[in-house]
């Protein structure tokens, strides 16, 4: 399979405690997205890489939340103490890096429950 | 900032029956994307649109690029089943990330 790849798919963990996801994407993108997805709603952006770069971080990423991209490869979203509103599917993206190929890929999704 | 209204937000139709739904934006885009989610899962690209009246269609979906740059439409022809899902548009401005609309939900009934 060579889509994109998420993990863990499902993380339930007390309030005030850390978690941590990882997004592997599409080997030859090099562009990797993170979004949120609440119930009802469509996903919102939270933050962009492009290679190792992060390039943009929306408003809704509180200083609680870091993003990753080290070696260009795999992404890890980190939320540190977490909190009850931070419940909500977070989603992986990539694309290609060819002008005119705007489409995101999303992997499955990983989804927080905080208790 | 930017924002899409996407309708309706639900729908409940016959199997065999034509879908429309629509996506207006406040703004122009540059592309518009529209996906399908089925519960528990990430979205699923379905068609791409990059040029003002753009006409696309894959399969029994077809969807078309406003001339104004600011509206979208996703037609699905003759439903089934499986067709249900929650169907998102998503617009872009260039450089600018990707922004959806809050979905339609599908319901078909054979």
């Amino acid at each position: 399979d060579t889509g994109v790849s998420q993990d863990p798919r499902h993380k339930i963990t007390k309030r005030g405690q850390n978690v941590t996801f990882r997004c592997d994407p599409i080997s030859e993108h090099n562009r990797l997205y993170w979004y949120r997805q609440t119930l009802g709603q469509g996903p919102e952006f939270l933050t962009y890489f492009q290679n190792e770069a992060q390039l943009e971080k929306s408003r809704l990423l509180s200083d609680r939340f870091s993003a990753e991209r080290p070696k260009g490869s795999f992404s890890t979203l980190e939320i540190q103490r977490t909190e009850q509103g931070d419940s909500a599917m977070y989603l992986c993206a990539s694309s290609s890096p060819f002008p005119g190929t705007g489409e995101l890929f999303f992997g499955e999704g990983s989804r927080l429950t905080v208790l | 900032g930017q924002q899409l209204n996407q309708s309706p937000q639900s729908m409940f139709i016959q199997e065999g029956e034509d879908v429309s739904m629509n996506c207006t934006s406040s703004s122009i885009f540059n592309t518009w994307l529209w996906y399908k989610q089925d519960p528990g899962e990430g979205p699923v690209l379905l068609i791409a649109l990059y040029k003002a009246g753009e006409l696309t269609s894959n399969g029994r979906l077809t969807a078309q690029f406003g001339i104004t740059r600011k509206d979208s439409f996703l037609n699905i022809s003759a439903s089934i089943p499986s067709d249900v899902g929650i169907y998102f548009c998503a617009g872009q401005s260039r450089g600018t990330a990707l922004i959806f609309g809050k979905g339609t939900t599908l319901s078909v009934s054979s």
